[in-house]
């Protein structure tokens, strides 16, 4: 099955300063890859997604970039915002199911 | 803002006890399933639905069992609570294989 490896587990930046997060999967099967945010108490929140057929992705402050030949992929933040502190989730999925990643959280120091 | 539901949103129940967590979506979507997340965050599928009358265990064994008699109800059930069993678990639902899950608030049980 897929095995999806995030890196880092936490992460603080400085307001205003970029933070990315990395993620490699293993069956290159794999053709979609959504980025989860979550918030204290609340489910998971698709920001941003790619599909395998596009090697970057950009909305607004967020970016995601995809390897495939290497099979990973990063979500970049740029100037970050206190509102910007959650936990994110990359997740792959080839069929039935999302694989996630184990999580990073992400703390905005004012 | 998604339309899934689930309660209760917190759980605190003795040791043996039956209990069923409701998810519920007006969306139409076809696809469901609950993950289960543990402190650590991590989210570990227990199961999953194709559509009315499907239901097909996840990756994470789970003692639990689900039903899905309506497209918009997936309930899931233990039989027996057991101290282990707590946890937080998710539903969400999407409108086909490898699309956007939409995920509900969750629910927090705690077996004691």
């Amino acid at each position: 099955g897929e095995n999806v490896e995030q890196h880092p587990s936490t992460l603080s930046v400085q307001e205003g300063d970029s933070a990315v997060i990395k993620c490699t999967y293993s069956d290159s099967a794999s053709n979609y890859f959504p980025w989860y945010k979550q918030e204290l108490g609340k489910g998971p929140q698709l920001i941003i997604d790619i599909r395998s057929n596009v090697g970057e992705k950009k909305d607004q402050r967020i970016a995601v970039t995809l390897n495939k030949t290497a099979k990973h992929f990063s979500l970049h933040i740029t100037e970050t915002q206190p509102e910007d502190s959650a936990v994110y989730f990359c997740a792959a999925s080839s069929d039935y199911k999302l694989s996630f990643g184990a999580g990073t959280t992400v703390t905005v120091r004012a | 803002e998604a339309d899934i539901y689930q309660t209760p949103r917190y759980l605190v129940i003795g040791t043996g006890k039956k209990i069923t967590l409701e998810c519920s979506q007006t969306m139409g979507h076809d696809k469901m399933y609950w993950y289960q997340q543990d402190p650590g965050m991590e989210l570990h599928l227990i199961h999953y639905s194709y559509g009315v009358n499907s239901t097909e265990k996840g990756d994470l064994s789970s003692e639990s069992t689900v039903s899905r008699i309506r497209t918009e109800h997936f309930p899931l059930t233990l039989e027996s609570a057991r101290p282990s069993h707590t946890s937080q678990y998710l539903c969400a639902s999407s409108d086909t294989w490898a699309t956007e899950a939409f995920f509900g608030q969750g629910t927090r049980l705690t077996v004691v």
